[in-house]
């Protein structure tokens, strides 16, 4: 089966640095992205990880361990407008994405 | 770029009457879409898989006959809410990959259809 776990909410000051971490159970895995998805509109792509490690891009970065089925997504910096939902998915095979609930980000000034 | 666009955005019916929901890639050529829904402050639940000239691969416990999927061509594919009912309500997003970068997978996201049924 697939199962992909991510905090439900989670709450950062504008300026601050904030981890939104997602473990993974899936029959296949390829790699695993994360969205950016704001209320009403469809999600955005943030990042790709297929090996172990750290990808950084800009102020945001995301890390992998395909051994702990682990992920999570680094947000330095926090403004305003990152108040949203961030979603990670699995990539199972033959692109086909499963993806976690999403964690609701609200950044207070 | 990767644009992949719905229409309508935003939809409103009586219950009985059958919607239908385009998706198209602007830009590239997707031999594969899929078509997701979300209820509010809920993940995006895929409910079928499409491919360009055969029949959609649809998920456990999405009814075929009542959520139409054609694929006609590369850049389009269609949802087709039939007898929509109350809830049905939902948000309604397409996404598609390019062939071309195959070995990432990306999916790209329309902007998503609302359909609200009275």
């Amino acid at each position: 089966g697939q199962n992909i776990d991510q905090p439900t909410e989670m709450t950062a000051t504008e300026g601050a640095i904030v981890q939104i971490n997602c473990t993974y159970q899936t029959s296949g895995f390829n790699g695993l992205f994360w969205y950016q998805q704001h209320a009403g509109e469809a999600p955005t792509f943030l990042s790709y990880n297929v090996l172990d490690g750290l990808e950084e891009k800009g102020r945001f970065s995301s890390f992998l361990s395909r051994s702990k089925g682990y992920s999570y997504l680094l947000l330095k910096e926090l403004q305003m407008k990152d108040s949203a939902s961030y979603l990670c998915a699995a990539n199972s095979g033959y692109s086909t994405l499963t993806f976690g609930k999403g964690t609701m980000l609200l950044v207070s000034p | 770029g990767a644009v992949v666009s719905q229409h309508p955005s935003r939809v409103i019916c009586k219950s009985g009457t059958s919607v239908k929901i385009e998706c198209r890639s602007l830009d590239f050529q997707a031999t594969t879409m899929f078509w997701y829904r979300q209820f509010p402050k809920k993940s995006l639940m895929l409910m079928a898989t499409s491919n360009e000239g055969s029949k959609a691969t649809y998920e456990q416990g999405v009814e075929k006959d009542k959520f139409l999927i054609n694929h006609a061509s590369l850049t389009l594919s269609t949802l087709t809410v039939t007898s929509a009912h109350p809830e049905d309500s939902s948000f309604y997003i397409c996404s598609a990959t390019r062939d071309a970068h195959v070995e990432d997978n990306e999916q790209f996201f329309g902007p998503g259809t609302r359909l609200t049924v009275l």
